[in-house]
């Protein structure tokens, strides 16, 4: 049972152009989200959060917006740029009600051409 | 030095054969995770540690088994390997709930 899920296993994007990733979430509980990059041969690493009482936040050339009613979460990046050619993944947490357990989505591969 | 540390970060091995991939981390965080990706699957939960004497079965821990040997270390063990077990394995880190996970490079096992 995928409780986050990325429909998109990939996005084609110009350079200066703007890339929307798109996470969508079946648990109500989930009240914390948040964005990873993964370059090849490295982990994941933390880019960007936002908590269920915001809907959204914003960190240089990311934005993160939550819509709840629609389990829906999305990531811009304005303007895009190759160095941003990553695998991105989201990542739900219910805090104390989860246990710990957090879940990630499958994951985006963007690609930003020069 | 990287805060999470994996070792081995490559290695090949054969069907039946016990394996231990090692993490070991400098956060002094107390809560630590195994996750295993698959192309198309993301990551997924193997287990999960909030302290020493605090160890708990993720979504997919058949196969596994692991070890808080002190707060800075979790390992993971493959008792009888099997080539489905070929994966690229992560260890991560977190300080407490809504906070974001500290990830090792990863370890690439690959079973033959």
């Amino acid at each position: 049972d995928q409780q986050v899920k990325q429909n998109s296993p990939s996005l084609s994007v110009q350079e200066g152009r703007i890339s929307i990733l798109n996470c969508d979430y079946t648990n109500s509980m989930f009240d914390y989200f948040l964005w990873y990059k993964k370059y090849p041969a490295e982990g994941p690493t933390f880019l960007i959060s936002i908590s269920s009482i915001k809907d959204k936040n914003e960190d240089g050339r990311f934005t993160v917006f939550l819509n709840k009613s629609a389990k829906h979460l999305s990531l811009h990046i304005v303007p895009s740029q190759p160095g941003d050619s990553a695998v991105y993944f989201c990542e739900a947490d219910a805090g104390g009600t989860s246990y710990g357990k957090l879940t990630f989505g499958q994951g985006t591969i963007l690609t930003v051409h020069p | 030095d990287a805060d999470v540390t994996q070792t081995p970060r490559n290695r090949i091995t054969k069907t039946g054969k016990r394996i231990m991939l090692e993490c070991s981390q400098t956060k002094g965080h107390d809560r630590m995770y195994w996750y295993r990706q698959d192309p198309g699957l993301g990551l997924r939960l193997i287990y999960y540690s909030f302290d020493v004497k605090d160890i708990n079965k993720g979504e997919i821990s058949d196969g596994y088994s692991v070890s808080r040997q002190a707060q800075a270390k979790f390992s993971l063990s493959l008792e009888s390997a099997i080539p489905n077990q070929t994966a690229l394995y992560f260890c991560a880190t977190r300080g407490s709930s809504y906070q974001p996970q500290h990830f090792g490079d990863g370890t690439r096992l690959s079973i033959l």
